[in-house]
C-alpha cells in the first residue's frame, strides 16, 4: 500500500518570496508522484507530475517539484509566490500500472501581500 | 470537451434520506473514481471503475453504492444518508493504459453535501 505525508498542514509566505511544501510517500513498490492545486471552491488541477526521467519536474505556474528515491520525497517548490499562489496543495501517488491516487492531507498555502 | 461534471453543486439531505450524485464524463475514458475530501484529510477513495460493468470499493465505501452502466456515467448513491457523509465528493476519471497521459486524472467541480 501506498501512503502520503504533508507535513506542513499551513504555510504562511510574505509575497514574492519563495516556497517550499514537502511531501514524503510510502511505498514498497514504483511510484508516480503528482501535485495538485485546488483553489476556493474549485476542484483540483494537476500542477505537475513526476513519471520517470528526469527528477527535476517543471510544472505550470512557475511550480516545479525534485524527486528524490533515496529519501522518498517529492518537494514543491516556486521561487517567488504572488498572491495569486493562495490555495491548497495535494500531494499525491500512485502505483505504476494502477490507476487509483492516493492523497496527502493537504498544505493550505496563503501569501501574504 | 465539457470534460467531467457533476451535479448537483450543492446538496442538503435530512437523515435517511437517499439521493444519487451525478458524474459524467466526455472523454472517452475508461477510469472513473469518486472521491470525498474532508479538512484536515485530503481526498479520500470511495468507488472507482476500470470500464462498464466493473466496480471496486476504494479506502472508504461505506454508506455508498455504485455503478457503471456506460463509459460516460459514474452515479454516487447514498441509500441512507448520515450525518457523518457531509463532505465535498469530487468524481474524477482518467484513461487506463499505456499512455503517458493515462497518468492524470481529471477531476469535476465537486458537490457539497451536507447532512442534518
Amino acid at each position: 500500500a501506498q501512503s502520503v505525508t504533508q507535513l506542513d498542514s499551513q504555510v504562511p509566505v510574505f509575497e514574492e518570496a519563495p516556497v517550499e511544501l514537502r511531501c514524503n510517500y510510502s511505498s514498497s513498490v514504483s511510484v508516480y508522484l503528482f501535485w495538485y492545486v485546488q483553489y476556493p471552491n474549485q476542484g483540483l488541477q494537476l500542477l505537475l507530475k513526476y513519471l520517470s526521467g528526469s527528477t527535476l519536474v517543471k510544472g505550470i505556474n512557475g511550480f516545479e517539484a525534485e524527486f528524490n528515491k533515496s529519501q522518498t520525497s517529492f518537494h514543491l517548490r516556486k521561487p517567488s509566490v504572488h498572491i495569486s499562489d493562495t490555495a491548497e496543495y495535494f500531494c499525491a501517488v500512485r502505483q505504476t500500472g494502477a490507476n487509483n491516487l492516493f492523497f496527502g492531507t493537504g498544505t493550505r498555502l496563503t501569501v501574504i501581500p | 470537451n465539457a470534460g467531467v461534471t457533476q451535479t448537483p453543486k450543492f446538496q442538503v439531505l435530512k437523515t435517511g434520506q437517499s439521493m444519487t450524485l451525478q458524474c459524467a464524463q466526455d472523454m472517452n475514458h475508461e477510469y472513473m473514481s469518486w472521491y470525498r475530501q474532508d479538512p484536515g484529510m485530503g481526498l479520500r477513495l470511495i468507488h472507482y471503475s476500470v470500464g462498464a460493468g466493473i466496480t471496486d470499493q476504494g479506502e472508504v465505501p461505506n454508506g455508498y453504492n455504485v455503478s457503471r452502466s456506460t463509459t460516460e456515467d459514474f452515479p454516487l448513491r447514498l441509500l441512507s444518508a448520515a450525518p457523518s457523509q457531509t463532505s465535498v465528493y469530487f468524481c474524477a476519471s482518467s484513461y487506463s493504459g499505456g499512455l503517458a497521459d493515462a497518468y492524470e486524472q481529471y477531476f469535476g467541480p465537486g458537490t457539497r453535501l451536507t447532512v442534518t
